[in-house]
């Protein structure tokens, strides 16, 4: 059954706590990505890691916001320190652009994160 | 500055009758586009796509039309069934994909009985 799974689902927490998502990529897929979806953004491109390397966070705020992924299997979004506006749903979509033109990204059922 | 619009943030259609979703685009560099599905709870998933050398690709009720002069495109669902209720999203791409994809706000299809 191959699919993107994310941990924790949901996550409450407080201004100015650390906050870790993880993401499990399809095994054999080597591009990894994280969106975050907002009701006045849409689903906006945080990051993007093709074969573990980072290529693209510039959707990301830097001063709180990191992105790694430590092996093949496993992506990490950190937020530290949280802030409400950072609240929405956060998902991970992992592809094979392995030289195949038009493929499209899977996503995994997203984390909800409150920051109150 | 939303490079790809989907301007109705909600479509309400009858059961049986067809459901247009409509998408407008400002990047030429455009070449791939993709219709994702997402139901409450859940992460989108794929529905169809059209290469930019296409002006349509179809699959079984769903059809996407591609206007590129006008930069828009389309989704067409016929017959519309209450499972189709969704959030709709339009994405774009430029050389495939790889470098992840820009999305619209999304469209609310309810499809009514």
């Amino acid at each position: 059954d191959a699919r993107v799974t994310q941990t924790p689902r949901h996550k409450v927490t407080e201004m100015g706590q650390e906050v870790t998502m993880r993401c499990q990529p399809i095994l054999g897929h080597n591009t990894v990505f994280w969106y975050r979806q907002t009701m006045m953004q849409g689903l906006e491109l945080l990051a993007y890691f093709r074969n573990r390397a980072p290529l693209d966070d510039s959707g990301m705020p830097k001063d709180r916001f990191s992105a790694e992924m430590p092996d093949a299997t496993l992506a990490t979004l950190k937020i530290q320190p949280s802030e409400p506006r950072d609240s929405a749903v956060y998902f991970c979509a992992s592809g094979s652009p392995t030289g195949v033109l038009n493929t499209e990204a899977f996503f995994g059922q997203g984390t909800r994160l409150t920051v109150v | 500055d939303q490079q790809v619009k989907q301007n109705s943030p909600s479509l309400s259609v009858q059961e049986g009758r067809i459901s247009i979703l409509n998408c407008d685009y400002t990047n030429s560099m455009f070449d791939y586009f993709l219709w994702y599905k997402k139901y409450p709870a859940e992460g989108p998933t794929f529905l169809i796509s059209i290469s930019s050398i296409k002006d349509k690709n179809e699959d079984g009720r769903f059809t996407v039309f591609l206007n590129k002069s006008a930069k828009h495109l389309s989704l067409h669902i016929v017959p519309s069934q209450p499972g189709d209720s969704a959030v709709y999203f339009c994405a774009a791409s430029i050389g495939g994909g790889a470098d992840g994809l820009t999305f619209g706000k999304g469209t609310h299809l309810i499809i009514q009985p």
